[in-house]
């Protein structure tokens, strides 16, 4: 079945700096990935989301980029401030709303 | 998101007994998950339903048993079998014809 590998588990960034997190699928069948901002002790929500047929997707200090060949995606966060400091999963799917998840990383900004 | 609601937020269960957790939708969603998320980790899953009256097991469903009895209902049960439950759980819910899902505001189960 598919496999996510999310790396790092840890990020530190300062204010205003630009933070990445990567992802590593297996199944080159997955159509759809999908990225959570979990805050302590809540849910995870959705963020931003792509889709196989699109290579990057932005939305306002958040984008994602998707590389199908290489078979990893990314999120990248511009101006980062203390209120992004989260858990971020990555996940995929290519059966509708199946999704497998990484085992995420904790964003810390630093003020 | 705010459609789904998961009860109870907080739970103890002593050694031996069945627990369930209940939740329910209001946003017609054909599909509903189970996740379950240990401290530290990320979210694996347990059952998952895309039609009433039809579910799947998930990567850990062993000691774990829910039904979908209702489109806008999955319970799930916490049995005795499951050696290891204490964990936050997560219930979701999506559309059939799509792949997002959306998240209710877990459940905390503690073992006594």
């Amino acid at each position: 079945g598919e496999n996510v590998e999310q790396h790092p588990s840890t990020l530190s960034v300062q204010e205003g700096d630009s933070a990445v997190i990567k992802c590593t699928y297996s199944d080159s069948a997955s159509n759809y990935f999908p990225w959570y901002k979990q805050e302590l002790g809540k849910r995870p929500q959705l963020i931003i989301d792509i889709r196989s047929n699109v290579g990057e997707k932005k939305d306002q200090r958040i984008a994602v980029t998707l590389n199908k060949t290489a078979k990893h995606f990314s999120l990248h966060i511009t101006e980062t401030q203390p209120e992004d400091s989260a858990v971020y999963f990555c996940a995929a799917s290519k059966n509708a709303n199946k999704l497998v998840f990484g085992a995420g990383t904790i964003l810390r900004v630093k003020s | 998101d705010g459609g789904i609601t998961q009860s109870p937020k907080y739970l103890f269960r002593k050694e031996g007994q069945n627990v369930t957790l209940s939740c329910e939708q209001n946003l017609n969603h054909d599909a509903m998950y189970w996740y379950r998320q240990d401290p530290g980790q990320g979210l694996r899953l347990i059952y998952y339903s895309q039609i009433v009256n039809d579910f799947q097991k998930g990567d850990i469903a062993e000691g774990y048993s829910v039904s979908r009895e209702k489109k806008e209902s999955f319970p799930l049960t916490v049995t005795s079998a499951q050696k290891n439950p204490t964990a936050f759980y997560l219930c979701a819910s999506g559309q059939h014809s799509g792949n997002t899902i959306y998240f209710g505001e877990g459940s905390w189960l503690t073992v006594v």
